[in-house]
Order: structure tokens, then sequence, then C-alpha cells
């Protein structure tokens, strides 16, 4: 299976850019990378799904080099909800045998 | 309302004993799947269904028995309840293996 890496913690301010990495060195040719946001008590939210080069919706943008194994969230001019535990999820479309990491803990302070 | 839904959000029981989690979707979505949740270890997959009646092993199946006679329904059964089973436990649903819309989630104590 496919194993992920992130930072366990980040910390930024309000109004700042947050770029957060995740390695994923032994991704497959079919596996697609997601995002997903999580908050205390509650379960995760997805945010951002790629394959490969960049993608951006309303909420975060999402980098994908040529060679595929990391990724970087992006999240635009933070706000403090924006404080929650971020996943990087690798999967196989195939066999939907899907792994999460352990998640990048984002602080954002005032 | 539309939406996955989870019972029991909190549940106690002792070691030894069965539990059962149920997970509900409203969606008529294809897949769904079992996770757990541990200090330190982030989301695990447990089980997942990509269809009624086919279900498939996850990371860390060991202990658990589930289960799909209805699209809409997930139910995770704990056949002999183990301490290292306490955790919270998330039912997600999907109609890709990827874009999953997570249930509440189930605190599970195990005495």
């Amino acid at each position: 299976l496919a194993k992920t890496t992130q930072p366990i913690s980040m910390d930024s301010y309000e109004g700042q850019e947050v770029n957060i990495t995740c390695s994923h060195n032994n991704i497959a040719t079919n596996d697609y990378i997601t995002w997903y946001q999580q908050f205390p008590s509650q379960g995760p939210r997805f945010i951002i799904q790629g394959y490969k080069t960049k993608v951006t919706n309303e909420v975060a943008s999402l980098f994908i080099p040529a060679d595929r194994k990391s990724s970087t969230l992006s999240l635009p001019r933070v706000s403090l909800s924006d404080t929650a535990v971020y996943y990087c999820l690798v999967g196989f479309t195939g066999f939907q045998k899907l792994v999460f990491g352990t998640g990048t803990r984002l602080l954002v302070s005032p | 309302d539309a939406g996955i839904t989870q019972s029991p959000r909190y549940k106690i029981t002792e070691t030894g004993r069965q539990v059962t989690l149920m997970c509900h979707q409203t969606w008529s979505h294809s897949y769904m799947f079992w996770y757990r949740q541990d200090l330190g270890h982030g989301l695990r997959l447990i089980y997942y269904s990509a269809a009624a009646d086919i279900t498939d092993k996850g990371e860390v199946p060991d202990g658990y028995v589930v289960s799909r006679s209805k699209t809409e329904n997930f139910p995770l059964t704990l056949e002999s309840a183990t301490r290292s089973q306490t955790s919270v436990y998330f039912c997600a649903s999907s109609e890709s293996p990827s874009e999953q819309y997570f249930g509440p989630g189930t605190r599970l104590t195990v005495t």
C-alpha cells in the first residue's frame, strides 16, 4: 500500500498562505491524490483531488510535480477557522485500498 | 435529511461482548468504508464495500465483521470486543474511492 508522509504540525497567522507537502514515493500509475480536512469531533471533509500538475477550486490549490512523488496543498489567506488536521490520501483506484497519512495539524493564530 | 448517519454516537461495552455499529447513507453511493481513528495513527481502513454483497478487507480487519445486504447500510460488528478496539469509528460513502463523505463518528470504549 502506498504510504504518505506529512509534517506533524504547522503554524501560521491569519491572512497568510499555507503550503502543506505530502510525500508519496511509491505512488502507483492509477493513484489519485486527495486531501481532507478534519475538525475535532467530526469526520474528515473532502477538500481537493488531483492526478497531475495543478488543480484549483474555491478553497485550495493542489500542486503535483511531474514525478508525482509528492504533492502540495496550498491554502490561500488562511483564517482562524482553517485550524484543523489535514490529511493527504493516495488511492489505488483499481483496488479501493486507500491509505490516509497521519495528518498535519495546522494552527492559525490571530 | 439526506446524508450519512452513524449510530450509536457513543458506546461503552465490556470486553468479550459483541457490538454492532450502524452506518446509513441516503445518497445510494456504491462505495462504503469503515475506518478507526486512534491518537498517533490517523485514520486506518478496516473494511470497505464496492456494492451490496461485495466487501473486502482494509488495513486492520482483524476482530471485525461487516455485511452489506442493502446499498444504504453497512454495519460493522465487533464479534468479541477487546480493549484495543477502543477508538473512534468513522463510516464513509462515495461514488468514487477517493472523494468520500464521512459520518459523524462513533466513540467506542471497551472496558
